[in-house]
């Protein structure tokens, strides 16, 4: 089954500053990458996705990137403030696999005012 | 907007007991889910379901079951509460297809004394 890596665990960035977090993936066969957002004592709720035939997806202050050779996607959140503070987690979904979403461990971003 | 409710935030329990954790989707979605959420072990898939009465085991069945006999309901029971099954529960719920997002319930979080 698909398996997918997140780094780094935490991560602590001033406020002002961008804040990168990466994952990887193991199967090829992946086509669908959520990123979601955690706030303390919240559901988790999505941000920004993308999907395999898109490299780059921008929203405001926040955007994907997807390498499908290298099989990694990186969230990247730019001009931090502190409600950015939360815990991040990426997926990934095959198309064939009852459409399952794994999981990253998590990031847990803390933006210092 | 799609709501998933689960209907007890807070529960505490002895070990041993039977515990019944209900999630309901109001979205009319085929594909439904309980993940548990651990510190520094990300989101994990306990069962998952694609269609009434159906089911399949996710990454960590062992001491679960699960039990949807209406499209919008889904049950998540654990037969005999052990210490370790002390955790927050979410429920997700997806509609068919590829590519497609998953929404979170708000949680249960478990106590099992």
């Amino acid at each position: 089954g698909e398996n997918v890596e997140q780094h780094p665990s935490t991560l602590s960035v001033q406020e002002g500053d961008s804040a990168v977090i990466k994952c990887t993936y193991s199967d090829s066969a992946s086509n669908y990458f959520p990123w979601y957002k955690q706030e303390l004592g919240k559901r988790p709720q999505l941000i920004i996705d993308i999907r395999s035939n898109v490299g780059e997806k921008k929203d405001q202050r926040i955007a994907v990137t997807l390498n499908k050779t290298a099989k990694h996607f990186s969230l990247h959140i730019t001009e931090t403030q502190p409600e950015d503070s939360a815990v991040y987690f990426c997926a990934a979904s095959m198309r064939n696999a009852g459409n399952m979403l794994t999981f990253g461990g998590g990031t847990r971003l803390m933006v210092k005012p | 907007d799609v709501k998933v409710t689960q209907s007890s935030r807070y529960l505490v329990k002895r070990t041993g007991e039977k515990v019944f954790l209900e999630c309901v989707q109001d979205m009319d979605h085929e594909n439904m889910f309980w993940y548990r959420q651990d510190p520094g072990l990300g989101l994990r898939l306990i069962y998952f379901s694609y269609d009434v009465k159906m089911k399949e085991k996710g990454d960590i069945p062992e001491g679960y079951s699960v039990s949807r006999e209406k499209k919008e309901r889904f049950s998540l029971i654990l037969e005999s509460a052990s210490t370790n099954q002390t955790s927050m529960y979410l429920c997700a719920s997806r509609p068919g297809g590829s590519g497609n997002t998953i929404y979170f319930g708000e949680g249960s979080w478990l106590t099992v004394v």
